[in-house]
């Protein structure tokens, strides 16, 4: 049983590339998360889906799309990527939004240069 | 919004010491979340404990809600608890978890 799965764990883009970060859980959640940690920080939520059909802006959604392309698998998408993006990304799941204990992934080392 | 505050922000203790790990938070919350950040990165979940004590081998956790405080005990450390131990809420307003910034353990042999 894998869990929360993301692709891919490292990236270095240059300035004003794009790319998509993967997640995809086999833990049959209604809910799923994107955030980002910053160095000597606790997580911030990008973006976060409810159920499946649906997303939802978190605390800091700003540079950052997203897809929930179906019940298992939840995208991130840079459009125009930015130093200011550099971070590490995790993605999350849970079985309800609410009052669920939440699973994480591995994580994402995302530098941009 | 919800504040979450951790302390200490760094604890360094040798192997085998016991340690507390206090979390406060400013509102009512529906859900809490221990994780251990190792090294690596990787974020693993320890306790879900909105409300009262749970423990699972040396580690233990209590969360008295009308107090807004839990508490992470560790007791007889050893090296590869080193990490970042996160305190995370989610509050009835929040559709997601807000973190704390995490209290450092180093352990040493």
């Amino acid at each position: 049983n894998a869990g929360v799965t993301q692709t891919p764990k490292f990236q270095v883009l240059k300035t004003g590339q794009s790319m998509t970060l993967q997640c995809a859980q086999d833990m049959n959640h209604n809910s799923m998360y994107w955030y980002r940690q910053d160095p000597g920080m606790g997580l911030r939520l990008i973006y976060y889906s409810a159920s499946e059909g649906t997303t939802d802006k978190g605390e800091v959604p700003n540079g950052y799309n997203v897809s929930r392309l179906n019940k298992r698998e939840f995208s991130l998408r840079l459009e125009s990527a930015a130093p200011s993006q550099t971070s590490v990304y995790f993605c999350a799941s849970s079985s309800e939004v609410l009052n669920t204990e939440a699973f994480f992934g591995q994580g994402t080392r995302l530098t941009v240069v | 919004g919800i504040q979450v505050e951790q302390s200490p922000p760094d604890l360094i203790l040798q192997e085998g010491a016991n340690s507390t790990l206090r979390c406060n938070f400013s509102d009512s919350v529906n859900n809490l979340q221990w994780f251990h950040q190792n090294p690596w990165g990787q974020l693993i979940n320890l306790f879900y404990i909105p409300s009262g004590t749970k423990q699972n081998g040396r580690l233990s956790a209590t969360t008295v809600a009308t107090e807004r405080y839990s508490l992470l005990y560790i007791s007889s450390s050893q090296t590869t608890d080193s990490g970042v131990y996160f305190c995370a809420v989610e509050s009835a307003l929040h559709y997601q978890l807000i973190w704390g910034a995490g209290t450092k353990l180093i352990i040493k042999p």
